[in-house]
């Protein structure tokens, strides 16, 4: 099946600094990753829709400023965190579709765990 | 807009006892629904999924069926594990389209005690 895998799995930064998340596609490409964020005993929030070569699609209510997302290649999207606060601490789950794919399922990374000290 | 809804947990059960954890939907389109499961500090994995109406996915001993006339897509399973313990998402796809962005429940705490 396609897997898709990120990096880091945790980290732990100090408030205002920067955190990049990388999202990678290992065997197949996909030009849309989505980003969501799970808050604790919640269910995931689409946070945007990473596009290939375009800027990313940001949900209402989300800071694109504070978010910054690159969807460099067909395999990788990244997104960073800037200047976190403790309040940006959360889990952060990027996922892809096969393109050739007709059911709509998504293929979700591990997830990366943020805290804000 | 479109959206799901699934029975608040968490869920208790002891091993062997059948599970069922209620899913509707509101859609517009023709979505294909599923069910993903999150083991603890682990990613969502897909559990199984139907893409038309009465499509009846299962894995691993669990089943739900795509029910049109009343918007559902009920998990069940016979008889639950230790290893099922994990959080459960039910979730649909609008108008059953690649690349698009799936919309999640809130997602059920399943607990099982041996």
């Amino acid at each position: 099946g396609a897997v898709v895998s990120q990096h880091p799995s945790w980290v732990i930064c100090k408030s205002g600094t920067s955190v990049k998340i990388e999202c990678r596609s290992l065997d197949f490409q996909a030009t849309t990753m989505f980003w969501y964020r799970q808050f604790p005993k919640q269910s995931l929030m689409l946070m945007a829709t990473s596009n290939e070569g375009s800027k990313a699609t940001y949900e209402q209510g989300v800071e694109k400023d504070k978010f910054l997302i690159n969807h460099a290649s067909l395999t990788l999207s990244t997104l960073t965190v800037t200047s976190a606060h403790p309040e940006d601490s959360s889990f952060y789950i990027c996922s892809a579709p096969l393109a050739s794919g007709a059911t709509g399922e998504l293929f979700f990374g591990e997830g990366s765990r943020l805290t804000v000290l | 807009g479109d959206s799901v809804t699934q029975m608040e947990g968490p869920v208790t059960l002891s091993e062997e006892a059948f599970l069922t954890i209620n899913c509707t939907y509101t859609a517009t389109g023709y979505p294909s629904l599923f069910w993903y499961v999150q083991y603890p500090g682990e990613g969502l994995q897909l559990l199984l999924k139907a893409t038309k109406a009465d499509d009846k996915g299962s894995n691993k001993g669990f089943e739900a069926t795509y029910r049109k006339e009343t918007t559902s897509f009920h998990l069940e399973k016979g008889s639950v594990q230790v290893s099922d313990s994990a959080v459960y998402f039910c979730a649909l796809s609008p108008g059953n389209q690649a690349g698009t962005a799936l919309i999640f429940g809130k997602g059920t705490t399943l607990s099982v005690s041996s």
